[in-house]
Formats: structure tokens, C-alpha cells, sequence
């Protein structure tokens, strides 16, 4: 089962910052927060991953909750590119960890010109 | 880098044929996934390898399916026989070795329709 809560879908203007909220209450002190993108028909894409620290890379940025109950991935100026379903998905990367990654439901986001 | 290949990217069969999709990922990865998309059941994990050897294979529906990876660089998802309820999209992902927080990359699939 997903560990995460995602809202089904989400619309955005274009230029404007895209916020996607995760819910992973129950996620663990080893587990990664990370994020794909799957735009139609094709395979899902690596967006960013993270801890604990707030991340930022070319593509976006992850704000994660102090009590890493929550996090929020940013898209900061959303493109009609950016229509795409958004999956956050959280995995235990230790050493010890399973290497599964489990994919919810997403969130189908809508940019709008 | 040319990413995780995947091959055919379309096969269209009939009931009762055997199937192979194959994979190649990215080189210096040492983990493939199998994933399977539906509408009705989204993305689900099929099997993993780690260094060519089945980690868990929990996800495979039934025995129809099958899959190897005799070397690091190949690897195939064997449907024998097809039915039709296996129409789905097929994906393969890699992960490299050099952290155990690496993340997923995915080929762009193979879409199956059997008839």
C-alpha cells in the first residue's frame, strides 16, 4: 500500500508556482521523500529527492516539513510541459532498506494558459 | 547516457502466444525493476533484481509470467500464454549502486495489446 496522500488533481496558471502537497504521516526516520513525474505515455520521470533538508535542483524544489510528516514539491514557473501526473512516493534508503518503490494514485496537475 | 532501453516499444498479439519484452538499463546500475500500468490498477511493482538475482517477485501475478536477467546489462519479462487481461504498459527502471537512496529511472515502455 502507498504510504502517501496525494490530492487527485490540481490546476495551475502558466508562469505561476505550482505547489504539490504529500501527505506521509506515517513515514519513517530512514525513509526518503521522493518525486516523479509521469506525462502522458511515457515512463514515469525522477524530479528530486530528500530527507530531512529542504532540496532544490533545475527542475524543481522539496520543502519538507520539520516533523517530516508533509512536504511540498515546487514547480516555480509551471509550463504547459508541466501537465503531467505527480507522484510522491516515500522509501526507506538505508542500507537495509527495500529497494521497492510503491506508486500511489498521484496527483494529475492541469497547466492552464 | 542513453537511458533505460526498452524493446519492442509496441506488440500486439493474440490470446495464448508467448510474449518477451526486453530491457537494457542504464549501464553501471546494479537493480531492474518490472512495472506494469493499468488505468484500473495505476503502476505495480512486478519484480526486482539486485546484481542479476531476483530480490522479490511478490508482485508477479501467476506463473505465466517470468523473468531473468542473465548479466548486468539485459533483461526480459516472458508472458506464456498471453491473455488478454495482460494488456497493459510495460516499464523497466534501473537504479545505480552508488547510493542506496538513488532514485528510479524508467524506460518509456513497451504497451502490450493482446487480442
Amino acid at each position: 500500500d502507498a504510504k502517501t496522500t496525494q490530492p487527485t488533481s490540481m490546476d495551475c496558471a502558466e508562469g505561476r508556482a505550482a505547489n504539490l502537497p504529500c501527505n506521509h504521516s506515517t513515514i519513517s526516520g530512514n525513509e526518503y521523500v521522493y518525486w516523479y513525474r509521469q506525462i502522458h505515455s511515457q515512463g514515469p520521470q525522477y524530479i528530486i529527492h530528500g530527507l530531512k533538508n529542504n532540496e532544490t535542483n533545475e527542475m524543481a524544489s522539496l520543502i519538507i516539513t520539520e516533523d517530516r510528516k508533509s512536504s511540498t514539491l515546487i514547480l516555480p514557473h509551471a509550463t504547459l510541459r508541466d501537465t503531467a501526473v505527480y507522484y510522491c512516493i516515500v522509501r526507506d534508503g538505508s542500507p537495509s532498506g527495500t529497494y521497492k518503490y510503491i506508486f500511489g494514485t498521484g496527483t494529475r496537475l492541469k497547466v492552464l494558459a | 547516457d542513453a537511458g533505460v532501453i526498452q524493446s519492442p516499444r509496441h506488440e500486439v498479439t493474440e490470446m495464448g502466444q508467448e510474449v518477451t519484452l526486453r530491457c537494457k538499463p542504464i549501464s553501471g546500475h546494479n537493480s531492474l525493476f518490472w512495472y506494469r500500468q493499468t488505468m484500473m490498477r495505476g503502476l505495480e511493482l512486478l519484480i526486482y533484481f539486485n546484481n542479476n538475482v531476483p530480490i522479490d517477485d511478490s508482485g508477479m501475478p501467476e506463473d505465466r509470467f517470468s523473468a531473468k536477467m542473465p548479466n548486468a546489462s539485459f533483461s526480459t519479462l516472458k508472458i506464456q500464454p498471453s491473455e488478454p487481461r495482460d494488456s497493459a504498459v510495460y516499464f523497466c527502471a534501473s537504479m545505480g549502486g552508488g547510493s542506496y537512496n538513488s532514485p528510479l529511472h524508467f524506460g518509456n515502455g513497451t504497451r502490450l495489446t493482446v487480442t
